[in-house]
């Protein structure tokens, strides 16, 4: 298929983590992103990963990238009220730079 | 300074068309712009690098753009349609990787387009 999919909704306790997932399209992407956006506003970039990488972490965040199975997946330790937003996964496309394809995004919803 | 995008809003009727500005972070010179529906979600529309369209998305020829020398681009929407409304987000990038690949794509507050 075309579409890079994710799950739509993800309710999470303040304090415990978070792991989004996401499944990606094309085996030779280069880079692999995740984006924040909240009501209103554009798309923030938390973090982004090479196709080469397995995992990388940013403080409270963590790659983790599964080439054989196309899998993705963005860990927020300590989750916090002020993670609420939708998380989107996108993936550049092999052929086509400067292009992102991005999957329908994953509401996060941090309950006190 | 991240990338600005002129106006915030706008409000428009059918048949009419808009113009909407994007100025990238300086030094950046590829600027691609999306259309955010609720309906659809987020789709590419163009891509521009030195004041050449380098990739198009599935949109019809009423979407266009262009970008100036100074890397600043706009898009232009003609004989708008009310599912036109949606809000428009342009995104900035520099080369990396030895000239091939993009890394980072830096996004815009958008533009939200309403059409009537």
């Amino acid at each position: 298929g075309e579409d890079v999919e994710q799950s739509l909704f993800l309710s999470v306790r303040e304090g415990d983590s978070s792991v989004i997932n996401c499944t990606y399209t094309d085996s030779s992407s280069t880079y692999l992103y995740w984006y924040k956006q909240e009501p209103g506003a554009g798309l923030q970039l938390l973090t982004y990963i090479f196709s080469n990488m397995d995992m990388k972490q940013d403080q409270r965040l963590t790659v983790l990238l599964n080439k054989k199975d196309k899998h993705l997946s963005l860990r927020i330790a300590d989750t916090q009220t002020g993670d609420s937003a939708i998380y989107f996964c996108a993936e550049s496309i092999s052929d086509s730079w400067g292009k992102l394809q991005f999957g329908a995004g994953t509401q996060v919803v941090v309950t006190p | 300074a991240g990338v600005t995008q002129s106006p915030t809003h706008l409000i428009k009727t059918r048949g009419q068309q808009v113009t909407l500005s994007c100025s990238p972070i300086s030094g950046h010179r590829s600027v691609s712009w999306y259309q955010q529906t609720p309906g659809q979600g987020l789709q590419f529309l163009f891509e521009y690098f030195s004041e050449t369209q380098r990739n198009k998305g599935n949109f019809p020829g009423r979407f266009s753009g262009r970008q100036f020398s100074n890397s600043r681009s706009e898009m232009n929407v003609s004989t708008l349609e009310l599912g036109d409304s949606a809000l428009y987000l342009c995104a900035s990038s520099a080369l990396a990787g030895g000239g091939r690949f993009y890394n980072e794509q830096f996004f815009g507050p958008g533009t939200r387009l309403t059409v009537l």
